[in-house]
């Protein structure tokens, strides 16, 4: 079945740092792909997706790109604030579209 | 703005007791999930329905039930709570996704549910 491995964390970062999380991914046919993040305190929300091979999601200064050939979507912020503390879930969607699957998810801490 | 929201934030239970996690949303989604997220082993799916009346089994359905009778509404009933479903509980909506457009899943708070 679809499985999503991410980066486990916590990730600690100073403020202006550069910030990489590793997600890798195994579906049948052409996935869709997605982060979501989760601030202290909340549900999730959807940060950025990509739909095929090649695109690239961005929102709020991060970016992903979708990479067939490496089964990848490694989530990256050039330069991360203290508000970025939050939990980062990748997922997809496969075949069945309506359904998500989840990494682990990756706590990121970042210090004034 | 989509509103999703639970019943309650936090809740404790005592092994065996029935319990009952509401979610309501406010957007005419057809969609509605429950989830549960555990550390280090993200969300998993426990039912979804697609419809009023209509659910469908998710990943970790075992000891769990649902309840759709309103659109708006999806409960989620723990028959016979035990301690190993303590856990953070979400509930997601959505518009049905079809072929190669994603509607994005719209989350509640979530509750945090101890069961002693």
């Amino acid at each position: 079945g679809d499985s999503v491995t991410q980066m486990e964390g916590p990730v600690t970062l100073s403020e202006e740092a550069f910030l990489t999380i590793n997600c890798t991914y195994t579906a049948t046919g052409y996935p869709s792909l997605f982060w979501y993040v989760q601030y202290p305190g909340e549900g999730l929300q959807l940060l950025l997706k990509a739909t095929k091979a090649d695109d690239k999601g961005s929102n709020k200064g991060f970016e992903a790109t979708y990479r067939k050939e490496t089964t990848s979507f490694h989530l990256e912020k050039g330069s991360v604030q203290v508000s970025d503390s939050a939990v980062y879930f990748c997922a997809l969607s496969g075949a069945a579209g309506n359904k998500l699957t989840f990494g682990g998810g990756t706590r990121v801490l970042v210090k004034p | 703005d989509v509103k999703v929201t639970q019943s309650s934030r936090y809740l404790v239970k005592r092994t065996g007791e029935k319990v009952f996690l509401e979610c309501v949303q406010d957007m005419d989604h057809e969609n509605m999930f429950w989830y549960r997220q555990d550390p280090g082993l993200g969300l998993r799916l426990i039912y979804f329905s697609y419809d009023v009346k209509m659910k469908e089994k998710g990943d970790i359905p075992e000891g769990y039930s649902v309840s759709r009778e309103k659109k708006e509404r999806f409960s989620l009933i723990l028959e016979s709570a035990s301690t190993n479903q303590t856990s953070m509980y979400l509930c997601a909506s959505s518009f049905p996704s079809t072929g190669s457009t994603y509607n994005e899943q719209f989350f509640g708070p979530g509750t945090r549910l101890t069961v002693l």
